[in-house]
């Protein structure tokens, strides 16, 4: 069973770099068959996905349009886990941040980390 | 981009009674890849169907979806008190690689 825990902090300063991790038990960040997402809630937003990373013989990245030229999302095979880096934060990022694991759909998901932006 | 609408905002219905929860696509979504979720207060989403109609590992068949082209179904047949939820409609499309939810229906058990 596929297990996803996240960790970083819950408060980040305006124009500053949000960052979360989320570690995997039960698979691999490098699987050939697996794919790694940053998915975020807010009451004004709804659900909306970020970005992901996937291994298939090297490793590849697709980003959201809509944060594609803030966002970057890392693997780090040495701790099998995967981080997320959003900057230039402004208020409007302040929500619930997610890590999932799936493709077209999300069947594993972290437990959750509210981020608020603020001075 | 195609935009996901669900509807009703808000169903109120009693135990054992059925639910159909709609999701209406602004084009049609030709792939099948559209999925349900369920997501409880301070949980994250839980994933009940994928690929219009398959239930994940673990999920009761009181759940069932179905549907085609622009209009995508969620049933509950039998209705218990834990389906008090938000459940929200998902699909994906490649290229390029897009992800969209719609905005949730909530679902209250009188």
């Amino acid at each position: 069973q596929v297990q996803l825990q996240q960790s970083g902090p819950g408060l980040v300063k305006p124009s500053q770099t949000l960052s979360l991790t989320c570690a995997i038990s039960g698979d691999s960040v490098s699987s050939n068959s697996a794919a790694w997402s940053w998915i975020r809630q807010s009451p004004s937003r709804g659900l909306e996905f970020l970005g992901r990373t996937y291994y298939r013989s090297k490793w590849y990245n697709d980003y959201a349009l809509s944060v594609k030229s803030r966002i970057t999302i890392n693997p780090d095979t040495s701790k099998n886990q995967f981080s997320l880096q959003l900057n230039s934060v402004t208020p409007e990022d302040t929500a619930v941040y997610y890590c999932a694991g799936g493709h077209s759909t999300f069947p594993t998901w972290g437990q959750g980390t509210l981020v608020t932006v603020s001075s | 981009e195609i935009v996901l609408m669900q509807s009703p905002g808000t169903l109120s219905l009693s135990p054992g009674e059925r639910a159909t929860l709609s999701c209406r696509a602004s084009q049609s979504i030709s792939n099948n890849l559209l999925g349900w979720y369920q997501q409880k207060p301070g949980q994250a989403p839980r994933l009940l169907i994928y690929e219009v109609s398959s239930r994940a590992t673990g999920i009761p068949d009181r759940f069932s979806g179905s549907g085609s082209g622009t209009d995508f179904t969620l049933t509950i047949s039998r209705l218990e008190p834990e389906d008090s939820a938000v459940y929200y409609c998902q699909y994906h499309v490649n290229p390029p690689p897009t992800w969209t939810f719609g905005q949730g229906t909530k679902v209250e058990i009188k």
